[in-house]
């Protein structure tokens, strides 16, 4: 069973551009969370989906932000316009159910 | 309000000492509560769980509620434990709300 898998690993997108992080959760996991690490801090939470649907967004910025889990496909988080602040490594986890959260390697994203 | 401190940015012991990595949490009603643990260029694992009280790699953890904490302990550091820790807490809505990271330096 591969792991969490996310792409790319690493993203540069310049101010203004749209930003799509992907993130493939392990074989028979139904829920997928998105976290956002700024530099020096610690991981924040964002986003908690199962499939097609959002069951917490608490987290996520009220602009520019979104989230998706289709029934088919990987998780998306989609950043519009973005700005230098975005910069952060984003990562995924998910689970079977509301158990142990299993992370992917991250997405590293540069605005310049 | 709901957080997770580690007042600790780097603890940095030599081999063979004993370490303890501080994690203290706020959280109104049963906490769950977990380490992780990031080597370098690696993803992100789980270390320990407070519920089912195992010893992972010789470092365990206990929760005490009095003094809110869930400080990770080992009593003979090695240098393969060198990385980042994070101490996280689950809340009722299933996510993780984590610490800011201790990054522990086993020197030999």
């Amino acid at each position: 069973n591969a792991g969490v898998m996310q792409n790319p690993r690493h993203l540069v997108r310049r101010r203004g551009q749209e930003a799509r992080l992907r993130c493939s959760p392990m074989k028979g996991h139904s829920h997928v969370y998105w976290y956002r690490q700024l530099p020096e801090e610690g991981l924040k939470f964002m986003v908690y989906l199962q499939k097609e649907n959002i069951i917490d967004e608490s987290g996520m910025p009220k602009e520019r932000f979104s989230a998706e889990f289709p029934k088919e496909g990987p998780s998306i988080l989609r950043i519009q316009q973005v700005v230098r602040g975005d910069s952060a490594a984003y990562f995924c986890a998910s689970s079977p159910e509301e158990h142990e959260q299993y992370f992917g390697p991250g997405t590293r994203l540069t605005v310049t | 309000a709901q957080r997770v401190t580690q007042p600790e940015k780097l603890l940095s012991v030599f081999k063979g000492a004993p370490v303890e990595l501080k994690c203290n949490y706020s959280y109104s009603g049963s906490p769950e509560l977990f380490w992780y643990v990031q080597y370098s260029r690696q993803r992100l694992q789980l270390l320990l769980r407070h519920i089912s009280r195992e010893s992972i790699k010789g470092f365990t953890a206990d929760l005490n509620k009095g003094e809110t904490s869930f400080h990770l302990k080992k009593p003979f550091a090695q240098e393969e434990d060198s990385a980042m820790y994070y101490c996280a807490l689950r809340n009722q809505g299933g996510k993780l709300i984590f610490g800011q990271g201790t990054e522990l330096s086993v020197k030999p």
